[in-house]
């Protein structure tokens, strides 16, 4: 089961690009890594899913190396609406689901 | 498209009493998750069906929770009897099978324990 690790916590400015670098060193080859967003009293809202390279959504990016063993998520021009929990979690697209989420880095966007 | 409906939003229970919480999923998914999630940590999977058959319950505590997948459908998880260490939000989530990592999560059941 792998394991990731993120900062766990950030602040940032309004307008600001964030960028969450997450640690995963033991990912297996068939394993993608996600990334989720929660704000408080709502679950958690899938953002972004990648396995290697670059992929861009209308929400983010996600950027990984050619290793695989770390993953940076990019939030553009964050507003305050952005201030969440952001957790990076690896697993396998289908099977039992290995999904670990950890404590996640908490956002703080100030203004 | 209707999202992941749970019932009920709240419930405050005594120590050792039993519990029930709720979840239909988003209608095509087959998967479906049930985690715990205490104040100040991730969610923790609790159990994962796939149709009717269970996935995985490794992190299940079986003594005192069951949870069971009528029909393929709805789905629901009990706690019987219920400890003070059982505070936490519920969360009931669904997928497709080939996009299990792209979860979609309902609101939650905040249960507390007096």
């Amino acid at each position: 089961l792998a394991k990731t690790t993120q900062p766990i916590s950030m602040d940032s400015y309004e307008g600001q690009e964030v960028n969450i670098t997450c640690s995963h060193n033991n990912i297996a080859t068939n394993d993608y890594i996600t990334w989720y967003q929660q704000f408080p009293s709502q679950g958690p809202r899938f953002i972004i899913q990648g396995y290697k390279t670059k992929v861009t959504n209308e929400v983010a990016s996600l950027f990984i190396p050619a290793d695989r063993k770390s993953s940076t998520l990019s939030l553009p021009r964050v507003s305050l609406s952005d201030t969440a929990v952001y957790y990076c979690l690896v697993g396998e697209e289908t099977g039992a689901n290995n999904l670990f989420f950890g404590t996640g880095t908490r956002l703080t966007v100030i203004p | 498209e209707a999202g992941v409906a749970q019932s009920p939003r709240y419930k405050i229970i005594e120590k050792r009493q039993s519990v029930a919480f709720w979840c239909n999923p988003i209608s095509g998914h087959a998967t479906l998750y049930w985690y715990q999630q205490i104040l100040g940590q991730g969610p923790k999977l609790l159990i994962q069906f796939q149709n009717n058959g269970v996935v995985d319950d490794s992190q299940l505590p079986k003594d005192r929770f069951s949870a069971e997948r009528l029909k393929g459908v709805d789905s629901t998880l009990k706690i019987q009897p219920a400890k003070l260490e059982d505070s936490a939000v519920y969360l009931c989530a669904s997928s497709l099978v080939r996009r299990a990592n792209e979860q979609y999560f309902g609101p939650g059941t905040r249960l507390t324990v007096t």
